[in-house]
């Protein structure tokens, strides 16, 4: 079975400033996709950024990129130059193509930006 | 943008009452899904849907549960008796003919009383 891991339940950052929410994963399988949302107050989960397992280079949006350490079966999402609107929970999230597309998510990091 | 929709935002229902929720998902996606999540836990999957039927389901899908594209753009979550425990915010999704990519609506709140 996939677990995801999200080790932070909490986390705060100054504005402007640099965060890095940690994610790992458990799997057997060699072929997956991995994946942040963000879920701010309103509750809807938004897509942050997407990593293809197979690709080695780590995906970057923006302001947002990853760190994809494959062997070690971890995901962290760096955030730079915070703002305000990046308050939110974070949640990390890993998808098979084998069991139907299905992602499982981690429980969260609820991240705060102080102005 | 295209978006995923769901109606309603917020339901509030009696125990052991119906609901259906729906979800309008985006036009041109294949995959479905419908996932929930008890306030202050994970998101967690409940049922996938592709070429009009199921394709996986969680052990939390069981009967009082069923899914249904009545059209080609609705897709609804069917509760039929519900219960307490199915108080919880619930996310519909869509994916492209790849899937590998899911776009989230934004939640369906059901209060159980």
């Amino acid at each position: 079975a996939q677990t995801v891991t999200q080790s932070q339940p909490e986390m705060s950052v100054q504005e402007a400033e640099t965060v890095t929410l940690s994610c790992t994963y458990d799997t057997s399988e060699s072929n997956y996709y991995l994946f942040w949302y963000k879920q701010p107050p309103s509750r809807q989960m938004i897509l942050v950024i997407r990593q293809e397992a197979y690709k080695q280079q780590n995906a970057t949006e923006n302001r947002f990129s990853v760190n994809f350490q494959k062997a070690a079966k971890s995901f962290s999402l760096k955030i730079s130059d915070s703002q305000l609107g990046d308050t939110a929970m974070y949640f990390c999230a890993f998808m098979n193509t084998n069991t139907g597309n299905q992602f499982y998510f981690g429980t969260g990091t609820s991240l705060t930006v102080i102005p | 943008e295209p978006e995923v929709t769901q109606t309603p935002s917020h339901q509030v229902t009696q125990m052991g009452q119906e609901v259906i929720l729906r979800c309008v998902p985006i036009s041109n996606h294949l995959y479905f899904y419908w996932y929930r999540q008890i306030l202050g836990q994970k998101v967690e999957f409940l049922v996938s849907f592709y070429n009009n039927e199921i394709s996986e389901k969680s052990e939390i899908f069981d009967d009082q549960f069923s899914v249904e594209r009545p059209d080609g753009s609705n897709f609804t979550l069917k509760i039929r008796s519900t219960k307490l425990e199915d108080s919880a915010m619930y996310f519909c999704a869509s994916g492209d003919w790849g899937a590998d990519t899911q776009y989230f609506g934004p939640g369906t709140r059901l209060t159980v009383l």
